[in-house]
Parts: structure tokens; sequence; C-alpha cells
């Protein structure tokens, strides 16, 4: 069965700092998406990569899928207090029903 | 409504005892899945539905777990006989297709069983 792993599993920035996390698969990645998860609330979508090398970018988050679309990372610039939460990467599974696989998160916390 | 929503909010049950817990999807979606999310882990897979047919249900971790959606929009995800292992939060999403579309997900019900 596919897994992902993600790394760090938590991470504390200063405020303004560029920080990336990454996501790793263990079989080939068919679609990847990555949700932002505050604490005692449901995932926010953020993006989702389809093609190897794709990149798309939201304000000053940037999510990259490689071009053997085994690992994404998640790119922030400038990091702000807002962008504090729980970063989770999901991956599409085998099969036809779109269920998702995700990693165990990414807890960020920004200091002011 | 705008988006998903669940309910309870947040359901505290005693050792044995029966819960229900409610997702409401986003009006027109077809696609409808339940995740279960211990605490510090990401979402796991539980069942999924498509309208009113439930096609997947590899994720449930026992017969004490059943879900319904009987007339394709509300879905109920039963637990009978509530154990402390099933001490988590339970989220709902909902798609308007299947694969490669955005899974919009709701807020979630936090269970404890005492």
């Amino acid at each position: 069965s596919q897994e992902l792993e993600q790394s760090p599993q938590s991470l504390i920035v200063q405020e303004g700092k560029n920080l990336t996390i990454n996501c790793t698969s263990s079989k080939t990645l068919y679609g990847l998406y990555w949700y932002k998860q505050k604490y005692g609330e449901g995932l926010i979508f953020l993006m989702m990569l389809q093609k190897g090398g794709e990149e798309k970018s939201h304000e000053k988050i940037t999510a990259k899928l490689d071009e053997k679309k085994q690992q994404s990372s998640l790119h922030i610039t400038a990091s702000q207090p807002s962008h504090a939460g729980i970063y989770l990467c999901g991956a599409v599974s085998s099969g036809n029903t779109g269920k998702l696989i995700f990693g165990q998160g990414t807890t960020l916390q920004v200091k002011p | 409504g705008a988006g998903v929503s669940q309910s309870p909010r947040y359901k505290v049950a005693k050792r044995g005892q029966d819960v229900a817990l409610r997702c409401d999807p986003i009006s027109g979606h077809v696609s409808l899945f339940w995740y279960q999310q211990a605490l510090g882990q990401g979402p796991e897979f539980l069942t999924y539905f498509q309208n009113e047919a439930q096609l997947d249900k590899s994720g449930l971790p026992s017969d004490r777990f059943f879900a319904e959606r009987p007339e394709g929009s509300v879905s109920t995800l039963k637990i009978q006989r509530t154990q402390q292992e099933d001490s988590a939060v339970y989220l709902c999403a909902s798609s308007l297709i299947w694969q490669y579309n955005e899974q919009f997900f709701g807020p979630g019900t936090r269970l404890t069983v005492l």
C-alpha cells in the first residue's frame, strides 16, 4: 500500500523567514494535494498537483511535484503568524474512488 | 449551505454506547468520504459513497462501524458499542465527482469515549 512521509514533523520559524515542507511517497503520485488544518478545524485545500515538474503558487505558498512524481515540496516565503497550523499532503490512492492517503502532517509555528 | 457541515462538533460517550455522527455535504456533490483522524496523525480513510451507493468501505475498522447515505445527500456514520480506541476526530469530505477533484472537508466531530 502507498505511504506518504512528511518532513519535518514540526517546525518553528521566526516571522519573515522562508521554510520548506517535504512529502515523499513510496509509489508514483497520480494526484498530490496539500491541505492546511488548524487545531479543532477541518482541512483547508491549498493546491493540487498532477503532472511531473508541475509548480503552483498561491499568495506566498508554492508547491512543486518532482519529475519522477514521488516527492512534493511546499515552500512558504516570508512566513507570517497566519501561516501557522498543520500542513498535510494527501495522495490519490490507486483505484477509482478518489480516496486520499495522507501523510502524518507537519506542525508549523511562526514566532512574531 | 456554503460548505460541508458536521454535527455534533463534540461528542462524549461512555464506553459501550452507540453514537451517530452526521455529515451534510455541499449540495450537488456526488462523492462523500469519511475519514478518521487520531491525535497527531493524518486522516485515514474509512468509507466512500457515490450518491447513495457505498462503493468502498475498506477502511472501516470493525463491524461496529456503519455508514449510510440513503438519499444521496446527508450521510450518517454510526459506531456501535464504542470503545476507547474509537476516540478521534471524524472528518467528512465531499467532492463534485471523484478522482482529481478537490475534496471539501467539514470541521469534523471530535469523539471522546470514556
